[in-house]
């Protein structure tokens, strides 16, 4: 689905360093997501962005930073992260109109090694 | 709560064998259920999808029916091939939350051999 991109797709990161994912949609979608998806472990919702806003962290370390500036656009931003915070990190959006919402469409991935 | 159970992989099977994920889910209300596909080193792509009871979701030679009666939404394949060979996620987005988030299941792989 080349609808939502992802940069970079590969990071290697000292647990010192910031650095930012960055996820954009261009599928006129008014809600995205942030997700870990960890060796071995169910896929993990971390963020829920709705028109803009916050609407959901699922108990996510204050080392995860997230902004959505627009509804196109979505980052995490990264500081001080641990080596157990090497995943594959997965951006989603979708439309939702009230409760409900339509199927959510992935990025490729950003893969992160934090050495 | 909301909740996906697939069975376990790897799934290993010959090329144009058939092929049966099962993925059973607990939920509230009526949710609508889904079948991803992440093929290695890629994200997830919806393969298909069904919002009501009965409704067969289908694509690229897969189907799934969406059974209220047994809380299940298994996935099949005539006859896979090679490049079938994936992870396949079964997930599930409910009524009740006000957010309408999916539940996702914990993926079968599934390897196709020549």
């Amino acid at each position: 689905e080349t609808g939502v991109t992802q940069t970079p797709r590969h990071l290697v990161m000292g647990m010192t360093n910031k650095k930012s994912l960055k996820c954009e949609q261009h599928l006129g979608h008014n809600a995205m997501y942030w997700y870990k998806q960890s060796a071995k472990k169910p896929l993990e919702l971390m963020f829920v962005y709705s028109l803009e806003e916050r609407v959901e962290n699922n108990s996510v370390p204050s080392r995860f930073s997230p902004e959505c500036p627009n509804s196109s656009h979505l980052f995490l931003h990264l500081h001080t992260l641990q080596p157990e915070d090497s995943a594959l990190y997965l951006c989603a959006s979708s439309h939702r109109t009230g409760p409900y919402q339509e199927t959510q469409y992935f990025g490729p991935g950003t893969r992160l090694l934090v050495l | 709560g909301n909740s996906v159970t697939q069975m376990e992989g790897p799934v290993t099977l010959s090329e144009e064998a058939f092929l049966t994920i099962n993925c059973t889910y607990t939920a509230t209300g009526y949710p609508s259920l889904f079948w991803y596909v992440q093929y290695p080193g890629e994200g997830l792509q919806l393969l298909l999808k069904a919002t009501k009871a009965d409704d067969k979701g289908s694509n690229k030679g897969f189907e799934a029916t969406y059974r209220k009666e047994t809380t299940s939404f298994h996935l099949e394949k005539g006859s896979v091939q090679v490049s079938d060979s994936a992870v396949y996620f079964c997930a599930l987005s409910g009524t009740t939350d006000s957010w309408g988030k999916l539940q996702f299941g914990a993926g079968t792989q599934v390897v196709v051999t020549p």
